[in-house]
């Protein structure tokens, strides 16, 4: 398995553009989640799907922040419009669905994107 | 809710060194304890998890301990290389969907 792929792997925009980032996880899995990293703030979690269905979107900084899971093998973070505060590392990962509560559930991340809003 | 501290870095070592990362957790359950590695430009990989107390997780040569009475799971390494610069994340799961992470601990080794 060629693992969770993320594209594109670096995007530089400006103020006020949309920008879509995209996610194909590793075929199989059932969780997939989107995360932010920056310096200030570390690893934040955005929102997790399972089975295609957004579980938690707590994360997502505001409205202009939009995901969607169409189908099992890709999901997309949206921003729109974007503002040089966006810039950040974006990892998607994935994993399996618990099998027991005692189990645990190793995520898979992808390379990340950054994203450069000027 | 439940949370992670780790120690603040840089953590600055020469090669060869022996390495602690302090980790500490809260949680109201038994959470499943993990590190995660992320080396430059990269995602962030699992290194090595415990899922009960006194469990002892290792791989390449880290380990560690999950200590339930200290709510604890500091990351050592006896001699730390420099390929092992990266940052280091520990992380809880309470056993439900989610992870989650401290706020990273850059490791840096020079020769």
């Amino acid at each position: 398995d060629a693992g969770v792929i993320q594209s594109p792997r670096h995007e530089v925009t400006e103020m006020g553009q949309e920008v879509t980032l995209r996610c194909k996880p590793i075929s199989g899995h059932d969780y997939l989640f989107w995360y932010r990293q920056t310096m200030m703030r570390g690893l934040e979690l955005l929102i997790y799907f399972n089975n295609n269905v957004p579980i938690d979107d707590s994360g997502m900084p505001e409205d202009r922040f939009s995901a969607k899971m169409p189908n099992a093998s890709f999901s997309t973070l949206k921003i729109q419009p974007s503002e040089p505060r966006d810039s950040a590392v974006y990892f998607c990962a994935s994993s399996l669905m618990l099998i027991a509560a005692s189990s645990y559930n190793e995520q898979f991340f992808g390379p990340g994107t950054r994203l450069t809003v000027l | 809710g439940d949370s992670v501290t780790q120690m603040e870095g840089p953590v600055t070592l020469s090669e060869e060194a022996f390495l602690t990362i302090n980790c500490t957790y809260t949680a109201t359950g038994y959470p499943s304890l993990f590190w995660y590695v992320q080396y430059p430009g990269e995602g962030l990989q699992l290194l090595l998890k415990a899922t009960k107390a006194d469990d002892k997780g290792s791989n390449k040569g880290f380990e560690a301990t999950y200590r339930k009475e200290t709510t604890s799971f500091h990351l050592e390494k006896g001699s730390v290389q420099v390929s092992d610069s990266a940052v280091y994340f520990c992380a809880l799961s309470d056993n439900t969907d989610k992870l989650i992470f401290g706020t990273g601990t850059r490791l840096q080794v020079f020769p």
